[in-house]
């Protein structure tokens, strides 16, 4: 299985709401990813999780949260999101707990905050 | 740390034709990734690239290292429709981890 799911396909949420994304790989890879993307524009890097801990936090705003509850599993927890926000959220995967290994990507969350 | 530059920003070629995108550091790389991703869709590996020099292809992809370690290109041979969507570079070095800023190509049939 070299898939890495990611879920909800797409979300609407208020900017006084609070929801969480939620990724899965079943791959057995160590590093995990968030990721914000802008239309036309490259993966921006948010948080690196390595063997469960939080490795890198790219100077995240608190209103985004990340949880990695298992080797299998990331979450990201939003709460008091802007408009400015919505974007296509991605994570991704890769072995051994090293950045510099190739990165499988899940297919996204489009985010929209009203 | 600073984004770097792929050139061209966008590429329209007639199906057929060969396309080159190139990704160029100010600093010397440890190593280098190509990331494909399909409007809509989300990026896909293609290839690392290590050594100084380092030439790989894959098919009608010709992927380069340069010599110096700091400039990278990806070049299609003879497009074809499937090829469309943007590329990206992913640089590894002392900067964070900052993908390049991608080159968009579409193809007209």
């Amino acid at each position: 299985d070299t898939e890495v799911t990611q879920t909800p396909k797409h979300l609407v949420m208020g900017m006084t709401n609070k929801k969480s994304l939620k990724c899965e790989q079943h791959m057995g890879h160590r590093a995990m990813y968030w990721y914000k993307q802008k239309a036309k524009k490259p993966p921006e890097l948010m948080f690196v999780y390595s063997y469960e801990k939080l490795s890198i936090n790219e100077s995240v705003p608190s209103r985004f949260s990340p949880e990695c509850p298992n080797s299998s599993l990331l979450n990201l927890h939003l709460h008091a999101l802007q408009p400015e926000d919505s974007a296509l959220y991605l994570c991704a995967s890769s072995q051994e707990g090293r950045v510099s290994y190739e990165q499988y990507f899940g297919p996204g969350t489009r985010l929209t905050v009203t | 740390g600073q984004q770097v530059m792929q050139i061209p920003q966008y590429q329209h070629v007639q199906e057929g034709e060969d396309f080159t995108t190139y990704c160029n550091s100010s600093t010397t790389l440890s190593n280098i990734q190509w990331y494909k991703q399909r409007p809509g869709g989300h990026p896909v590996f293609l290839i690392q690239l290590v050594k100084s020099g380092e030439v790989k292809k894959q098919k009608r992809l010709t992927f380069q290292f340069g010599e110096a370690k700091k400039n990278s290109s990806l070049h299609i041979t003879a497009t074809q429709t499937t090829d469309v969507g943007t590329y990206f570079c992913l640089p590894f070095g002392n900067e964070k981890l900052t993908f390049g800023t991608g080159t968009r190509l579409t193809i007209i049939p």
